[in-house]
């Protein structure tokens, strides 16, 4: 079955922690996109990456870090330094980033800072 | 500066009415893409439509149509005979080039309940 994963789906932090949010993708895709959505809000780009071992600051970069060592895996840190990372996570992949082709969802990581 | 407004929030409407959400945008681009998504109670986005910014034609998939205009900057999208599982929140997007990539900008999406 091709698609996108995220794991895990509930993620509970505690202040000070740095979480790491996974998404990978069997799609053969090679760009890799991380969005955050807050409630009553639109999806809100975070980092993304046209290739491997290159990514991208996206609008709220601030306090998110990024790998992209594989071509099938882009793993988000949420670090210490993120003021408010309580949110939705929503992960996407698309086929060339220099095209407009679509960009396809992952089933996305509610993280929860306690 | 891209930008996507959905004005309406929130809509409930009774099973089997029509309904159509609405979607404006701006762009100073003269080719661009847009898209519609759906996010369900389980939280993924589920991918609907995309159309050109050359393509006005209406579009038709069963219960679901699209009215592209651009003279009104508008891609509004309508659900006849709606059902309790067209319950979600849509999502209306403008893809536009920045630094060598094609990336989304979102609008804030309208929630649309149906009511058995």
């Amino acid at each position: 079955d091709g698609g996108i994963t995220q794991s895990p789906k509930y993620l509970f932090r505690k202040e000070g922690q740095n979480v790491t949010l996974s998404c990978e993708q069997n799609l053969n895709h090679d760009a890799m996109y991380w969005y955050r959505q807050d409630p009553g809000q639109g999806l809100r780009l975070i980092y993304y990456s046209q290739i491997v071992n290159d990514f991208q600051k996206g609008d709220i970069a601030e306090g998110y870090s990024v790998s992209r060592e594989k071509k099938e895996s882009f793993p988000l840190t949420v670090t210490s330094a993120q003021k408010n990372p309580t949110a939705f996570y929503l992960c996407a992949s698309k086929e060339w980033t220099g095209s407009t082709d679509t960009q396809y969802f992952g089933p996305g990581t509610r993280l929860t800072v306690l | 500066a891209q930008k996507v407004t959905q004005a309406q929030t929130e809509i409930s409407v009774v099973e089997k009415e029509d309904v159509t959400l609405d979607c404006v945008y701006e762009t100073r681009d003269t080719t661009y893409y847009l898209f519609w998504y759906k996010q369900p109670p389980s939280g993924e986005l589920v991918f609907l439509i995309r159309r050109n910014s050359f393509d006005e034609q209406n579009e038709i998939s069963g219960r679901y149509s699209w009215n592209f205009q651009k003279s009104t900057s508008s891609f509004n999208f309508t659900i006849t005979a709606s059902q309790v599982v067209d319950s979600a929140v849509y999502f209306c997007a403008l893809s536009f080039s920045g630094a060598g990539s094609y990336q989304l900008t979102f609008g804030k999406g309208t929630k649309l309940s149906v009511i058995p």
